[in-house]
């Protein structure tokens, strides 16, 4: 079975901050791993997938997240945050049918 | 892309009613997953649907209470039995498309 926790549920971070939200998953097999943003009042998007190769992998709006897989971890980070970055942002992990489990989800709050 | 279809957008409804929601994707898959998103909370996968045989459901859900019917490659339902306050959420389909998931918009379902 898998699993995926995420260590913070709010996140709140001054603007042009830099920002780290953290994911830990659990898996008895291969995976993938996925960062989806919620923004008010709309549905979600997905922001960034790891599938295979690089572990660095690049996503919209300046995020970046790293997969580390001897950590279990695939943290989520983004140099300088703006007020528009402002959402819930949901780790999830997937198994190869794409059957996705997502974790309890971060708020991260932009103030000025 | 996919793009998804979903209805009604909300509803208000009475304890011990139920409510079918419909899902229309515009391009055919295999498998459509159902989510729940309680207020405030993650989504929790509800059950995955394959055209032709019984959905398979998480843990925590049956097919008492929540019946899904798959009779094509772009269509499925899913059935909310005997309506309790609890039941009020979010309920989103999704479904696979280019390696990550595409959910549809969403059903609000107030049970009063």
């Amino acid at each position: 079975a898998q699993s995926v926790t995420q260590l913070d549920s709010q996140v709140p971070v001054f603007e042009e901050a830099p920002v780290e939200l953290r994911c830990n998953y659990s898996s008895s097999v291969s995976v993938y791993l996925f960062w989806y943003v919620q923004y008010p009042n709309q549905g979600l998007q997905l922001l960034l997938k790891y599938l295979s190769g690089s572990t660095l992998v690049k996503g919209i709006n300046g995020f970046e997240a790293e997969f580390n897989k001897s950590q279990t971890s695939f943290h989520l980070r983004k140099p300088s945050v703006h007020i528009s970055d402002t959402a819930e942002y949901f780790c999830a992990v997937s198994d190869w049918g794409f059957k996705t489990i997502f974790g309890a989800g971060t708020r991260l709050f932009v103030k000025a | 892309s996919a793009v998804i279809s979903q209805k009604p957008s909300r509803d208000i409804c009475q304890r011990g009613t139920s409510l079918t929601i419909q899902c229309q994707v515009d391009s055919q898959v295999t498998m459509m997953f159902w989510y729940r998103q309680q207020p405030g909370q993650s989504l929790t996968l509800i059950a995955t649907a394959n055209q032709g045989s019984e959905a398979t459901y998480e843990s925590g859900f049956v097919i008492d209470k929540f019946p899904i019917s798959r009779p094509n490659l772009t269509f499925s339902t899913l059935t909310v039995s005997n309506m309790s306050p609890e039941d009020s959420s979010i309920y989103l389909c999704s479904v696979e498309g280019g390696e990550k998931l595409f959910f549809g918009s969403g059903t609000q379902l107030s049970v009063l």
